[in-house]
């Protein structure tokens, strides 16, 4: 199985801030690397897929970059909005595996 | 408008069965691949079984294995997940979620997910 690894695993940051969320698999996954944010009683949500293509609907300052091991999640300017847990996710090889989340919080 | 809802979960016993079901609306059903993914209380998030657009090819996580069985019927824009054998490590909310593409497991991107139903497995 293809082991995703995220770090940090909680970070707390202002709004405004730029942050960035690094996720790491075990073995090459090529693009196949894909984000979700999850809010506490709601849906999860499709932000980034295939590395670095930003999803119809999601704002700008969230990019994806990285691919084979080593990627990367950056919100440029965080919003009240932003606040929440975000995973990465690998669909190179079954079965499909999730980082452990990073969760965001209000400094 | 896209939406998928969850129905069927419940508070069961170990070794008793539960069958989950998705409805799917606002989106060709039989052009996409769909899931299974749970998050149990505090964890994150961990995919459970996949299934492509017409029932071809199908994968499991190995917790779950011939245990669960995923399945879908086009003709009524449904998932579901039959549940067997149930166990207290499978207490979890289970979402349903939208391939972006019609072959997984294991496929692309879940681009839609419903918002989920809880199973609780206790005696």
């Amino acid at each position: 199985d293809i082991q995703m690894t995220q770090s940090p695993s909680s970070l707390s940051a202002s709004v405004g801030d730029r942050v960035t969320i690094t996720c790491r698999a075990s073995q090459s996954i090529s693009s196949y690397l894909h984000w979700h944010q999850h809010k506490p009683g709601k849906a999860p949500k499709l932000l980034i897929y295939a590395a670095s293509s930003l999803q119809g609907g999601v704002p700008s300052r969230f990019s994806g970059r990285g691919s084979g091991t080593d990627f990367t999640l950056t919100i440029s300017s965080l919003q009240p909005e932003d606040f929440a847990t975000y995973y990465c996710q690998q669909s190179y090889s079954t079965p499909i595996t999730f980082g452990q989340g990073t969760k965001l919080e209000i400094k | 408008e896209v939406q998928l809802v969850e129905s069927g979960g419940g508070l069961v016993q170990p070794g008793r069965s539960l069958r989950l079901s998705c409805a799917a609306s606002g989106f060709t059903f039989d052009d996409y691949a769909m899931h299974w993914v749970r998050q149990a209380p505090g964890k994150g998030l961990e995919w459970v079984s996949g299934i492509s657009w017409n029932s071809g090819n199908i994968g499991y996580a190995d917790s779950v294995k011939g245990r669960f069985t995923i399945s879908r019927d086009n003709a009524k824009n449904s998932l579901y997940l039959q549940m067997n054998s149930l166990k207290v490590e499978d207490t979890a909310l289970y979402y349903c979620a939208k391939d972006t593409g019609i072959a997984a497991p294991p496929g692309d991107a879940f681009d839609i997910w419903g918002q989920g139903t809880m199973v609780t497995v206790s005696s």
